[in-house]
């Protein structure tokens, strides 16, 4: 059982190019998520899924776009980069929505210049 | 404004105990969780408390006082593996979790 992958494991980007981060977990799980973890800063929550082919936006979501289209799967796309959002990305997934535990992913460090 | 605060550095001796301290501050409260990420690695969760008191698990023990808005996590016998950020979050009225910056610890022989 691998839990959550996460694709590419890093990776470096041109500022105004297109990037997809992949997610997929084999948990079954209802709820997935994306945050972002700078330096000094806590956890941000980006997008959001309470379930397939339902998604939200969470406290950062300018610039990023996700979808949900099964029930494994969770990719965030930055339609065009910039240098700010150099950082590291988790996906997390989790049973259902609420207080309960989630489960991250490795992580993709991205760094756009 | 939501709000976590938390150290953001601890040292701590091989074999002692170690007390890491949260408060915060959020648009309701749906329970309180800790988890540990070693440097380059995932979070990984260690804890939830939802209701007042102590929740011991091994070496592990977290504390919750929803009227003060205060957690601690304890760490006993410390081991040098312990060394790692850890992170408190509450989970709001949104059923989203508000993430602290994490407390580093350094566990030094």
């Amino acid at each position: 059982i691998a839990g959550i992958t996460q694709a590419p494991t890093s990776q470096i980007l041109a500022a105004g190019r297109r990037m997809t981060l992949r997610c997929t977990q084999d948990m079954r799980h209802n709820a997935m998520y994306w945050y972002r973890q700078d330096l000094g800063l806590g956890l941000r929550l980006i997008h959001y899924s309470n379930t397939a082919g339902t998604t939200g936006k969470g406290e950062v979501p300018d610039g990023y776009s996700v979808s949900r289209a099964n029930t494994d799967d969770f990719p965030l796309t930055l339609a065009s980069a910039v240098p700010s959002q150099t950082s590291v990305y988790f996906c997390a997934s989790s049973d259902k929505m609420g207080p309960d535990t989630q489960y991250f992913g490795p992580g993709t460090r991205l760094t756009v210049l | 404004g939501q709000n976590i605060d938390q150290p953001t550095e601890m040292t701590a001796t091989e074999g002692a105990i170690v007390q890491i301290n949260c408060t915060y501050q959020t648009s309701g409260f749906n329970g309180l969780f800790w988890y540990q990420q070693h440097a380059g690695e995932a979070p990984t969760f260690l804890s939830y408390n939802v209701l007042d008191g102590l929740e011991e698990k091994g070496r592990f023990s977290s504390f919750l006082s929803r009227s003060k808005g205060y957690s601690y996590l304890l760490l006993k016998e410390l081991q040098m593996k312990d060394s790692a950020s850890y992170l408190c979050a509450v989970m709001d009225s949104n059923y989203q979790l508000i993430w602290g910056a994490g407390t580093k610890l350094i566990i030094k022989p």
